[in-house]
């Protein structure tokens, strides 16, 4: 499994766009980049997930470059509500496989 | 609506005993997980499931157990040996298990030991 890095926390004023980038530099050619974001006492939740290029939802974008060593992901205007941790995987698709989580991008958004 | 429902939201036990978690999904997907968080911490794998009847160990499966009789079902006992019990428990499933089925997690079981 392809190891994450990403910074361990951020902070953004309400109304800003936040991007988090997340480095795997051993990502391997079936790999898939999925992010996912978690609020305090719940459980995560999926957000988006993508292979090579951009990749837009209803909240948010995954930009990948070319040579997939890292990945970004994009949320537009944040608010409080977004105050979470925020999680990058990488791993093949298909198959059954443990699927294991690091310890993730905590961000605070300040009024 | 679909989803995981484990319970209870918070669970009380002295030292010593064993106490088992629940999870149901209605999702019908064939993986289930367990995972252990700690304050401040990622997911820990402990078990999961692919399969009925079938289930692996993750990298923390120390005095835990789990059984898979049933597709929806993934119950989680913490045992007496397990030497560090107290955390957040989150149980989830995905479709076909890998990283293009994203897992779908439920609230969590917050368990207390003294």
């Amino acid at each position: 499994l392809a190891k994450t890095t990403q910074p361990i926390s951020m902070d953004s004023y309400e109304g800003q766009e936040v991007n988090i980038t997340c480095s795997h530099n051993n990502i391997a050619t079936n790999d898939y980049i999925t992010w996912y974001q978690q609020f305090p006492s719940q459980g995560p939740r999926f957000i988006i997930q993508g292979y090579k290029t951009k990749v837009t939802n209803e909240v948010a974008s995954l930009f990948i470059p070319a040579d997939r060593k890292s990945s970004t992901l994009s949320l537009p205007r944040v608010s409080l509500s977004d105050t979470a941790v925020y999680y990058c995987l990488v791993g093949e698709s298909g198959g059954y496989q443990k699927v294991t989580f690091g310890t993730g991008t905590k961000l605070q958004v300040i009024p | 609506d679909g989803g995981i429902t484990q319970s209870p939201k918070y669970l009380f036990r002295k030292e010593g005993q064993n106490v088992t978690l629940s999870c149901e999904q209605n999702l019908n997907h064939d993986a289930m997980y367990w995972y252990r968080q700690d304050p401040g911490q990622g997911l820990r794998l402990i078990y999961y499931s692919q399969i009925v009847n079938d289930f692996q160990k993750g990298d923390i499966a120390e005095g835990y157990s789990v059984s898979r009789e049933k597709k929806e079902s993934f119950p989680l006992t913490v045992t007496s040996a397990q030497k560090n019990p107290t955390a957040f428990y989150l149980c989830a499933s995905s479709r076909a298990g890998g990283y293009n089925s994203p897992l779908h997690f439920g609230n969590g079981t917050r368990l207390t030991v003294t």
